[in-house]
C-alpha cells in the first residue's frame, strides 16, 4: 500500500500562472510531512516541514499547507527558476522516510 | 549547501566490479540514510543507520552493504555490479525524532 501519493505527475505552467501540487498520505499518527525540491541530477533540497493539520509554511512563491489527509504546495506567480521536481515525504517506522514519486514542474517563460 | 558530503561525485566502473560510496553527515546528525534513484524513478530507500547501528532496511540487494563508523560517516558498498545498478545514490542525514532529512549531492554511478 502506497504511503504517499503525489499528483499531478507533471505540470506545465506559464510564467505567472499560479497552481497547486497535491500530496496525499495514508500514514497514521503523522509525525511530520516534508516537502523537497529536486533539480535534475542534484540531491533533494529541503523546503518545509508541517506537523499538524491547519499548519502553513511559506517561502518566496511557495506555500505549503496540511490537512489530516493531504498536503498542498501552492505556487504563486511562478518563474522559470521554479522548474524542478517537488517531492513530499513522511516519516514512518522510526526515522525512515517514505517519498512520493514527485511532481515535475515546468514553468514556461 | 546541506552540510552532507558525498564522494565521489561520479563513478564509472565495469560490470562485476565493487565500489564504495562515502557519506559524511551533517554535524550532530546521528542518522544516515542511503537512497537509490534510477533514471526517471523515485527515491528508493536502501538502508538506515543510527549512531553506528543498522536501524532499517529497505529494498537493498544482497550485493549491497553499508556501515556507519564511530565518527558517524557511512559507506555504501556495491559489489558484483550490474548494468542495472547505474543510478544516482544519495545519502541523507537527520537528527532524532523524525526531523527532516538533509541530502547530499549524490554519487552518479555508471556501470559499463
Amino acid at each position: 500500500e502506497d504511503q504517499v501519493t503525489q499528483s499531478p505527475e507533471a505540470l506545465r505552467l506559464q510564467e505567472g500562472e499560479s497552481s497547486s501540487l497535491n500530496c496525499s498520505y495514508t500514514v497514521s499518527g503523522l509525525r511530520g510531512l516534508f516537502w523537497y525540491r529536486q533539480d535534475p541530477g542534484k540531491g533533494p533540497e529541503f523546503l518545509f516541514t508541517l506537523y499538524s493539520a491547519g499548519e502553513e509554511k511559506e517561502k518566496e512563491r511557495l506555500k505549503a499547507t496540511l490537512t489530516k489527509k493531504e498536503s498542498f504546495l501552492h505556487i504563486t506567480a511562478p518563474k522559470p527558476e521554479d522548474s524542478a521536481t517537488y517531492l513530499c515525504a513522511v516519516p514512518y517506522t522510526g526515522n525512515q522516510f517514505y517519498f512520493g514519486t514527485g511532481t515535475s514542474l515546468t514553468v514556461i517563460p | 549547501d546541506s552540510g552532507v558530503t558525498q564522494t565521489p561525485k561520479h563513478l564509472i566502473t565495469a560490470t562485476g566490479q565493487r565500489v564504495t560510496l562515502r557519506c559524511s553527515p551533517r554535524s550532530g546528525d546521528l542518522s544516515v540514510y542511503w537512497y537509490q534513484q534510477s533514471l526517471d524513478q523515485g527515491l528508493q530507500f536502501l538502508i538506515q543507520y543510527y549512531n553506528g547501528e543498522e536501524r532499517a532496511k529497505g529494498n537493498i540487494l544482497e550485493r549491497f552493504s553499508a556501515q556507519q563508523f564511530p565518527d558517524l560517516h557511512s559507506e555504501l558498498n556495491l559489489s558484483s555490479l550490474e548494468l542495472g545498478d547505474s543510478a544516482l545514490y544519495f545519502c541523507a542525514s537527520s537528527g532524532q525524532g523524525g526531523t527532516e532529512a538533509f541530502f547530499g549531492q549524490g554519487t552518479r554511478l555508471t556501470v559499463v
